[in-house]
């Protein structure tokens, strides 16, 4: 147990449509991190929130967007779902931005697109 | 640009053998370097990491793994593998900056048959 949720565990949609995904962070961790994690693959980073701000991005597209609450609990949404978007999206949570801090991941949303 | 290569998809051991998991890494800068296991339907856990102290990283349920520059290489090892250990393990690079730029290999499978 790493102190990290996520809802919805799964979630099944049709292309075209919008999903937000929501993470709750472990308590006093000002920092989160979003992956996609495609089947057989790695994870990718998708973006990165310190303190409520967007602190670096990977390679994925305007449709992908995210928040972080003044609680530091945080959402990933995506709109006009693609079928490539199926995987599963991880957040991570971490006391600072910083590598030296570990990161705690939470156990993942399966996103299905149809 | 930096990238890590995990030899082997699949790896399979005896309980009680030893377990060899590669990782070879590409990095401009110093790496920062990360083990991590994912069981089924699971986020990822962190291992080990190497952030250029001891060369040899101990880490968590008997893993260890020794960084050798002059290798580029990162492999975790166990000397005795245990059922449980049969999981998904993930290797990946950043540098001091942060997550941002983390990427992680493909995984590799471990198999431990009884």
């Amino acid at each position: 147990e790493t102190g990290v949720t996520q809802s919805p565990t799964h979630l099944i949609k049709t292309r075209g449509q919008q999903v937000t995904l929501r993470c709750s962070s472990q308590s006093g961790h000002n920092t989160v991190s979003w992956y996609q994690q495609a089947l057989g693959q790695g994870p990718q980073f998708i973006f990165q929130y310190y303190r409520e701000e967007e602190n670096g991005r990977g390679n994925f597209p305007p449709r992908f967007s995210g928040l972080q609450f003044p609680n530091y609990s945080s959402e990933l949404n995506v709109n006009a779902l693609e079928l490539d978007d199926s995987a599963l999206y991880l957040c991570a949570s971490s006391l600072a931005s910083g590598t030296k801090d570990t990161q705690y991941f939470g156990p993942g949303t399966r996103l299905t697109v149809l | 640009a930096q990238s890590v290569t995990q030899l082997g998809s699949h790896v399979s051991v005896s309980e009680g053998a030893l377990v060899l998991l590669r990782c070879n890494y590409s990095s401009s800068v110093p790496p920062y370097l990360f083990w991590y296991v994912q069981y089924p339907n699971q986020g990822l856990q962190l291992l080990l990491k190497y952030t250029s102290a001891a060369t040899l990283v101990k880490g968590i349920n008997g893993f260890e793994a020794e960084f050798k520059k002059s290798e580029t290489s990162f492999h975790l090892t166990k000397p005795s593998a245990h059922m449980s250990d049969a999981a998904e393990y993930f290797c990946a690079v950043t540098f001091s900056g942060g997550y941002q730029k983390v990427t992680f290999g493909t995984g590799t499978k471990l198999q431990v048959i009884p």
